[in-house]
């Protein structure tokens, strides 16, 4: 069965600092997928990056930048130089392929403060 | 190109009442899915269809659950007889069948509280 860790379930930080959100994946399965999903307090899911299992280069998207790690199988995520826009609970998924069911870890709620 | 659309995003019941729920995927998205997130917890995948063929339903939907799609396109989720533990939001995501946009796009949920 397939299985998402989010071992940290809430952080805070300041504003500027970089933070790491961390994901720890659990599957059988030798292709697979992996997303981060950012959910601001207005509820509504937003689609952060997709990785699949045979791309294991890491990806820098702004300030955002992620840490695919199959050794591990771990899928990081990191934020660097924080904003208080980037509040948000911030969830880890794995999915067979990018449109079949989506297994969410538990998701973990970052502040930043001013 | 409009997102994921539900309706109503709000919804208060008293147990025992049914309600039913919309979802308006984005248009030419084959895959239509139905997710529960409780408080504090991430989304649980409740069932999906590939146009209006159900594909898949979890156990946690249980018979009281029903989805439809009846011509592939909108879809509805109803809940018979309503139980307090049924208070959740309920998510809709669609995503294109196949191609390097294989990706869920979700709706901005339909929340239940049960009275």
């Amino acid at each position: 069965a397939q299985k998402v860790t989010q071992a940290q379930t809430e952080i805070s930080v300041v504003e500027k600092e970089d933070v790491t959100l961390d994901c720890v994946y659990e599957t059988r399965d030798t292709t697979y997928y992996l997303f981060w999903y950012k959910q601001p307090p207005s509820g509504e899911l937003v689609f952060l990056i997709r990785r699949n299992s045979f791309d294991e280069q890491n990806e820098i998207s702004g300030r955002y930048s992620w840490n695919f790690q199959k050794s591990t199988s771990s899928f990081n995520f990191t934020i660097t130089a924080s904003q208080v826009v980037d509040s948000a609970v911030y969830f880890c998924a794995l999915s067979e392929s990018g449109n079949t069911p989506l297994v969410f870890g538990k998701g973990t709620r970052l502040s930043v403060i001013a | 190109d409009t997102g994921v659309s539900q309706d109503p995003r709000h919804k208060i019941t008293k147990r025992g009442q049914n309600v039913t729920f919309r979802c308006d995927p984005i248009s030419e998205h084959n895959r239509l899915y139905w997710y529960r997130q409780t408080l504090g917890q991430g989304p649980e995948f409740l069932t999906y269809f590939q146009n209006e063929a159900q594909l898949e339903k979890s156990r946690l939907l249980s018979d009281r659950f029903s989805a439809e799609r009846p011509k592939g396109s909108f879809s509805t989720l109803e809940i018979q007889r309503t139980e307090q533990g049924d208070s959740a939001m309920y998510l809709c995501a669609s995503s294109p069948l196949q191609g390097p946009q294989e990706t869920q796009y979700f709706g901005p949920g339909t929340r239940l509280l049960v009275l």
